[in-house]
């Protein structure tokens, strides 16, 4: 079956960098994504991977993705007070259209 | 449009009512999805339209729930007989094909009283 997990809290000094953890179930899985969500807004896109990539760096972002355990993380560099939001980890299989599978959202906080 | 475009941001009705909700999805994506997010929980997933077609409905939590796209472009989702469990914040999101990426409007908020 499907589904995907996430810690629900991170607390973390502006400066530091953050590391939010995902796990997956789902072996067929195509794309794997990360999405933030600030105080009510939608969902934005912060990136994704493709699950054929191990690493995906995006400026401050990087992504890593180990297949075997199925385990995705998301680092943020340099976090800032402006991060403060709940991220999203969610997984996409390649025979149901594109349908994303939510995790249940990580809210993290950075404190000044 | 820039970006997917939902409304009414926000409804309130009281339970038993008829709701609609809009979603203007970008232009020239041909998926659309819904999908409904209730406070402290991720976004689940409703139903899919590629086209004017559902693709997959499996998500719909029962028949009171019902969406369309009749020219493969803007949809509504219908709620009938709303209950207090409907309420939540429910969310569109358009790609250009399937096993594209996603784009999300802000959502709307629905509350039955």
């Amino acid at each position: 079956g499907e589904d995907v997990e996430q810690s629900l809290f991170l607390s973390v000094r502006e400066g530091d960098s953050s590391v939010i953890n995902c796990t997956y179930t789902d072996s067929s899985s195509t794309y794997l994504y990360w999405y933030k969500q600030e105080p009510g807004a939608g969902l934005q896109l912060l990136t994704y991977i493709f699950s054929n990539m191990d690493m995906k760096q995006d400026q401050r972002l990087t992504v890593l993705l180990n297949k075997k355990d199925k385990h995705l993380s998301l680092r943020i560099a340099d976090t800032q007070t402006g991060d403060s939001a709940i991220y999203f980890c969610a997984e996409t299989i390649y025979n149901q259209g594109g349908k994303l599978i939510f995790g249940q959202g990580t809210e993290l906080s950075v404190k000044p | 449009g820039a970006g997917v475009s939902q409304t009414p941001s926000n409804k309130v009705t009281e339970k038993g009512k008829y709701v609609e909700l809009r979603c203007d999805p970008i232009s020239g994506h041909t998926a659309l999805y819904w999908y409904r997010q209730s406070l402290g929980q991720g976004p689940e997933f409703l139903i899919y339209f590629q086209g004017t077609g559902a693709a997959d409905d499996s998500g719909l939590p029962n028949d009171r729930f019902f969406a369309v796209r009749p020219e493969g472009s803007v949809s509504t989702l219908k709620i009938q007989r709303t209950e207090r469990g409907d309420s939540a914040v429910y969310l569109c999101a358009s790609s250009l094909d399937r096993n594209e990426k996603l784009f999300f409007g802000s959502g709307t908020q629905l509350s039955v009283l």
